[in-house]
């Protein structure tokens, strides 16, 4: 089975923290993504990304930025954290060429606080 | 850009099957249609998905009628642990739709 793991489950910050967020695979992808989630509102697509060291910016990429250096690790930052950004964090992954035909296999989240 | 609609919620019992309708009337040639289970505090998980008519796996159905306006997920038989929020998508390879996840259907499942 892949596995998508988070580093965190939990986190708590401080306002004008830079904060880390990070993600590993197991399984070779070349997609990977993050998501945020919020009571109401479902995931919404922050970052994506499709090779090493190339990114996209999702729907709600204000206040983020993402960095993939490896192939297996895509890594979220809040480059200055604010308290509207305490959400649940998803990281996924899927194989290959397009999104729609290939299903995203997720870690389980880091519910991040910032105080 | 196809849109999808789905319930907010539903509820059922056990031994039931449960019928999930997602809506997307703008549904383009090239679309997919895939549907994610999330049970709490966990990331959403790869149900099915499907182009046209049936598609039948271990866990679900998905019924696609003709005009691929609307899908519906069918969940045999469901248990206590189906209790989840269920999400469908549509998009296709070349854009970001296919990662659109909406609110989704909050399904509870009594005993």
């Amino acid at each position: 089975d892949v596995k998508v793991t988070q580093s965190s489950r939990y986190l708590v910050k401080r306002t004008g923290e830079k904060v880390f967020l990070e993600c590993v695979q197991d399984m070779d992808h070349e997609n990977m993504f993050w998501y945020r989630q919020d009571p109401g509102l479902g995931l919404r697509l922050i970052y994506f990304s499709y090779d090493v060291k190339m990114k996209e910016k999702g729907d709600i990429p204000e206040g983020y930025s993402v960095s993939r250096e490896k192939k297996e690790r895509f890594s979220l930052i809040l480059e200055s954290a604010s308290t509207n950004q305490t959400s649940m964090y998803l990281c996924a992954s899927s194989l290959g060429q397009g999104f729609s035909n290939q299903p995203q296999h997720f870690g389980d989240g880091t519910r991040l606080s910032i105080l | 850009l196809a849109k999808t609609t789905q319930p907010i919620s539903m509820d059922s019992y056990e031994g039931q099957e449960v019928n999930i309708t997602c809506s997307h009337n703008n549904i383009a040639t090239n679309d997919y249609i895939t549907w994610y289970q999330q049970f709490p505090s966990q990331g959403p998980r790869f149900i099915i998905q499907g182009y046209k008519t049936k598609v039948t796996n271990e866990v679900a159905s998905l019924f696609i009628p003709a005009d691929r306006k609307s899908s519906t997920l069918s969940l045999p038989r469901v248990s206590l642990s189906d209790t989840a929020v269920y999400y469908c998508l549509v998009g296709d390879n070349t854009g970001r739709r296919a990662l659109t996840f909406g609110s989704g259907t909050r399904l509870q499942v009594q005993p």
